[in-house]
């Protein structure tokens, strides 16, 4: 099994839905992120949570929001969907400050 | 303010020949640096870190990598490609002073036969 797992790995939907995508991990760490990728412009932060009761803005968090669950468990939220969220979102975990993240498999997002 | 430059948008190179993938980056102290590789359809794998110590580092899959602070690099290199190394590489850099992760905009490498 995937030490990271994000529901679901595809998802197309429209604009003005409330879209959430799930993350789950077994490698028992603290810190987690939300990043979203698009073409040439790597991958950029979202959220990230440090604990259950920590949760932090990233660079690009407009129109999103999130929700730590437990330690295992670290969901991101579209309230309302519009097109130009279209995009390759992954969650990631890690150990201690600035070791190495371990990621998901994404989940592809379009919104028409 | 922390930045990563991956000047190649995509390379190729030939089964068998040497590759070297650019990274540069800007980090007011100790940077902690990581490349990163993407296959279709996946998330990113850890190839290798420097922390300190030794500047060339080496990964997995025969990656190796060298930090080179007076020109602020940490280019990736692998002396023989395959065909399964087509992908798409991170630069990563954090550091002691932050808990950011900053990644760069990728290498996208394509073997060819």
């Amino acid at each position: 099994d995937a030490d990271v797992t994000q529901t679901p790995r595809n998802r197309i939907t429209k604009t003005g839905k409330r879209i959430m995508l799930e993350c789950s991990q077994t490698k028992g760490h603290d810190r987690m992120y939300w990043y979203r990728q698009d073409p040439g412009l790597g991958l950029r932060l979202i959220y990230y949570s440090f604990d259950v009761k920590d949760i932090n803005k990233g660079e690009i968090s407009d129109g999103y929001s999130v929700s730590r669950q437990a330690q295992a468990k670290f969901s991101l939220s579209l309230e309302s969907a519009i097109p130009n969220q279209t995009a390759l979102y992954f969650c990631a975990t890690s150990g201690d400050r600035n070791q190495p993240q371990h990621f998901g498999d994404g989940t592809r997002l379009s919104i028409l | 303010a922390q930045s990563v430059t991956q000047p190649d948008i995509h390379i190729t190179v030939s089964e068998g020949a040497s590759l070297e993938l650019r990274c540069n980056y800007s980090y007011g102290a100790t940077p902690y640096l990581f490349w990163y590789v993407q296959s279709p359809g996946q998330g990113l794998q850890l190839l290798l870190k420097y922390f300190s110590g030794d500047t060339l580092v080496q990964g997995i899959k025969g990656f190796e990598a060298e930090f080179k602070r007076s020109q602020s690099s940490f280019n990736l290199r692998k002396p023989s490609v395959h065909w399964s190394d087509a992908a798409e590489y991170f630069c990563a850099v954090g550091g002691t002073g932050g808990f950011k992760t900053i990644f760069g905009a990728g290498t996208r490498l394509f073997v060819k036969a």
